[in-house]
């Protein structure tokens, strides 16, 4: 199974600041690479698929970048809603696996 | 567009569990269903798949044949039937549509609809 591994774990952040979270596979996923937002008690929401196209809703302030095995998630401008956790998930190959989550905390 | 699932379950170790999803606001046999569970404080960890068209399906590993995935298209509604239930198995059961994005050579794919879903507990 490919592993995904995301750095950092947990980052606290104010409001207006700019986070970076990145992922990376265990081997080369090309750019088979989506990420997802989760509240507590909520389903994951899709965010970016395919590495960096932004799913139709999503704030244009959440940027995805990479290929291969590093990938990052960018929020531009951290905004109140945006406090949640964050995971990746490839779908190079099944089983398709996902990171175990970054979680943004307001500092 | 939507997936509801179907409520709550408690189970005794050793037994089944059948989860449904029934999907609304699109043709559901366009799109296939992934299902993915989510254990306290685990990672996400998916399961396997329908083509909710052919009826094909596909499964992780690490479920050991004890995952079985449906469809019944008259209804739209996916199920997903665990067996010889643990207490590992105690986590929030989620049903996804899958959708695709055709970009010559590649195809790619994303879980962009999501059910709320389902909390099994396996608890004796």
């Amino acid at each position: 199974d490919i592993q995904m591994t995301q750095s950092p774990s947990s980052l606290s952040a104010s409001v207006g600041d700019r986070v970076t979270i990145t992922c990376r596979a265990s081997q080369s996923i090309s750019r088979y690479l989506n990420w997802f937002q989760q509240k507590p008690g909520k389903a994951p929401k899709l965010l970016i698929y395919a590495a960096s196209s932004l799913q139709s809703g999503v704030p244009s302030r959440f940027n995805g970048s990479g290929s291969g095995t590093d990938f990052t998630l960018t929020i531009g401008s951290l905004q109140p809603e945006d406090f949640a956790t964050y995971c990746c998930q490839q779908t190079y190959t099944t089983p398709w696996t996902f990171g175990q989550g970054t979680k943004v905390e307001i500092k | 567009v939507q997936l509801v699932q179907s409520g709550a379950e408690v189970k005794k170790p050793g037994a089944s569990v059948k989860v449904s999803c029934k999907a609304s606001g699109y043709t559901f046999s366009t799109y296939a269903i992934h299902w993915v569970r989510q254990a306290p404080g685990q990672r996400l960890e998916w399961m396997g798949w329908i083509n909710t068209g052919s009826g094909k399906t596909k499964y992780s590993q690490n479920f050991q044949g004890r995952v079985t995935i449906t469809r019944d298209t008259s209804a739209s509604t996916a199920y997903m039937e665990l067996s010889s239930l643990r207490s590992e198995d105690t986590a929030v059961y989620y049903c996804a549509r899958v959708n695709k994005w055709e970009l010559t050579p590649s195809d790619y794919y994303y879980m962009d609809v999501w059910g709320k879903g389902t909390t099994v507990t396996v608890s004796s």
